[in-house]
């Protein structure tokens, strides 16, 4: 069974400009996570999908991030405009729905 | 406000020792309890998880839950190098499935 994609894996930019993350869930995956995990600490949740709907996006930064689910199979990241304090781990995990997560390899963000 | 707390260590322990890995959580309502190991630069995975009072054993590694003290410990007999991670306590809020993790607390296990 294919484990959860994510890419780019790395990705370095100055603080302002814009990124985007992409991540393709274990297929027959309703549900799908993305997190935020700053070094050293452990992964907060910034978005919780339900096949295509949003489920929980309490502690998303609305101002300047945003992320969809279109067709209720991949989804996409974006921060516009990035902050040096955004640079992060990002995992997307997926799991079926009310059970346990799988993570995907994660993309490192470094804004300079 | 949900919080699950961790020593971050690190935590060192000689080849084949006993690991005692702790976590203590704010939410009684918490019925679901789980241990990830993540490996540097790797994304978490899970090893344990437990649901009821008292020990569950899967392998080297046994689960141990007290929710009248609210705290989650994870065992790990006979440690080996290779056990050398990150260990996040993770522990969903009454009614939801979304963990809330810990920090992590980081394990070295030294030859």
């Amino acid at each position: 069974e294919a484990g959860v994609a994510q890419s780019p894996r790395y990705k370095i930019i100055e603080k302002r400009q814009s990124v985007a993350f992409w991540c393709n869930p274990i297929s027959g995956h309703a549900t799908l996570y993305w997190y935020q995990q700053i070094l050293g600490q452990g992964p907060k949740l910034l978005i919780q999908f339900q096949n295509n709907g949003v489920v929980d996006d309490s502690q998303l930064p609305k101002d300047r991030f945003s992320a969809e689910r279109l067709k209720g199979v991949d989804s996409t990241l974006k921060i516009q405009p990035a902050k040096l304090e955004d640079s992060a781990v990002y995992l997307c995990a997926s799991s079926p729905p009310a059970d346990t997560q799988y993570f995907g390899p994660g993309t490192r963000l470094t804004v300079l | 406000q949900k919080e699950v707390e961790q020593n971050s260590g690190p935590l060192s322990v000689p080849e084949g020792a006993i690991a005692s890995l702790n976590c203590t959580y704010s939410d009684r309502g918490s019925q679901s309890f789980f241990w990830y190991r993540q490996y540097s630069g790797k994304s978490p995975e899970l090893i344990m998880s437990i649901y009821s009072n008292g020990d569950k054993e899967d392998g080297r590694f046994t689960a141990q839950l007290n929710k009248a003290s609210q705290y989650v410990s994870l065992l790990i007999r006979d440690s080996q190098p290779s056990d050398s991670a990150t260990y996040l306590c993770a522990i969903p809020s009454g009614g939801s499935y979304i963990p809330t993790f810990g920090r992590g607390t980081s394990l070295i296990v030294h030859p």
